[in-house]
């Protein structure tokens, strides 16, 4: 149980365009999403929190106009990198709360993101 | 926020011997402490986590320890194999969401 399904697991795309990615929460209602990026051989950063039905918080320093968080309902939370540029590179990866603090969270499967 | 520093970054142990890694926060509020490893492109795979009112939990060959008062936890693997080779991560729950240290990867050498 608690599974997120996140997708692409893999995009290329030019610098300038605009890519999103989509986690869903495939048997359980995510209320509390979290968005991190990873570049390589480091660690998940934290990027922002997204409740459903409300806007995003984001991290400082994560620019919320580059990436747009929507989490519209209990079962999908989406992150749009826009106008990506090549330094926007990385492994993205989306978690959820499944259940009250303290109880564990789930991962999506993480899209890597490759702009050129 | 929550600072999170995760000790060794890279550990090289003999198959067979025991791994040690420790982590220190800094939020005394928080409860949750998770570890996770984590192979090369891969998501996160949770192996054992503790939360606030456990001073030690057991699995098989894994354990971790909780110090409160200290602010650290470690995570314990004995008898270690090949396939433990991996990036381990410890995470804090800061409010809701998990801050993760830096990761530690271990090689396990037959």
């Amino acid at each position: 149980g608690a599974v997120v399904s996140q997708h692409p697991s893999w995009v290329i795309c030019k610098s300038g365009t605009s890519v999103k990615i989509e986690c869903r929460s495939l048997d359980f209602q995510a209320t509390t999403m979290f968005w991190y990026r990873q570049f390589p051989k480091q660690s998940l950063m934290l990027m922002a929190t997204s409740n459903e039905g409300s806007k995003a918080t984001y991290e400082q320093g994560v620019e919320k106009d580059k990436f747009l968080i929507n989490h519209a309902s209990l079962t999908l939370s989406t992150l749009t990198v826009t106008s990506a540029h090549p330094e926007d590179s990385s492994f993205y990866i989306c978690s959820a709360l499944i259940g009250p603090s303290g109880y564990g969270y789930t991962f999506g499967s993480g899209t890597r993101l490759t702009v050129v | 926020g929550e600072n999170v520093e995760q000790h060794p970054s890279t550990l090289s142990v003999q198959e067979g011997d025991s791994a040690v890694i420790k982590c220190t926060y800094s939020d005394s509020a928080s409860n949750y402490f998770p570890w996770y490893k984590q192979e090369l492109g891969k998501r996160p795979q949770l192996i054992i986590d503790i939360r606030s009112n456990v001073g030690e939990k057991k699995d098989q060959r894994i354990a971790v320890t909780l110090n409160k008062t200290a602010k650290h936890f470690s995570l314990h693997i004995t008898e270690t194999q090949p396939e433990d080779s991996a990036v381990y991560f410890c995470a804090v729950e800061a409010g809701t969401a998990l801050i993760f240290g830096k990761g530690t990867t271990l090689s396990v050498s037959s």
